[in-house]
């Protein structure tokens, strides 16, 4: 089993939908939680840290879920501009850092 | 701010040849990284270093070695290339240590014949 499993996709919605992502990680000693995005031929850019909280940043929202282990992503009201590649971060330590495979959204006029 | 920043940004190498990559950070952040992205596969960390003067390996070290030149540089050496180190490969850094958010570099696609 991986560390850090996310669904490949590709996710293909049109804009103006929602959609969520789900990620799952196997350590529960796990400490901090991040999205980046990646688009295509580009470096990862962060999109956010995840908090025990929750937290929301404009379209987009992250969720921890530590007994299920999982972390998601949900973005609302979905741009063209939103088509890329997203990648869950888990970290358990200042030196163990896995990046999931990445799930890839595509977004239809 | 440059941010991070990576060269060469493309490479070629023949079997066997050597080279460097170089990686340099301007944010004055401690902790430095080197990754490799292949096809379907996440990053995957090669070498860190948690604070200048410190290295340690990461999940796939074997066929390189890196040096932490001083605080805002951080190189990646290729000793005698292979064609299963043909990837891209990302420097990173961040404030300290790998549980704060990282900062990549554009990258450097590497192809080995």
């Amino acid at each position: 089993r991986k560390e850090v499993e996310q669904d490949p996709g590709p996710f293909n919605v049109p804009e103006g939908a929602t959609v969520a992502f789900n990620c799952t990680y196997s350590n529960s000693a796990s400490q901090s939680f991040f999205w980046y995005r990646q688009d295509c031929r580009k470096e990862p850019k962060l999109l956010m840290s995840v908090y025990s909280s929750g937290n929301e940043d404009g379209r987009f929202t992250a969720q921890l879920n530590r007994a299920s282990q999982y972390i998601s992503l949900l973005i609302r009201d979905s741009k063209l501009s939103d088509s890329a590649t997203y990648l869950c971060v888990v970290s358990s330590s200042a030196s163990k850092i896995i990046f999931g495979s990445g799930t890839r959204l595509s977004i239809r006029p | 701010n440059a941010g991070v920043t990576q060269t060469p940004k493309f490479q070629v190498l023949k079997t066997g040849q050597s080279m460097t990559l170089q990686c340099a950070q301007d944010m004055n952040h401690n902790s430095m990284y080197w990754y490799r992205q292949d096809p379907g596969m996440g990053l995957r960390l090669i070498y860190y270093s948690a604070s200048e003067g410190t290295t340690d390996k990461g999940e796939v070290p074997n066929g390189y070695n890196v040096s932490r030149l001083n605080k805002r540089e951080f190189s990646l050496r290729l000793e005698s290339a292979a064609p299963s180190q043909t990837s891209v490969y990302f420097c990173a850094s961040s404030i300290q240590g790998a549980l704060n958010e990282q900062y990549f570099g554009p990258g450097t696609r590497l192809t080995v014949t």
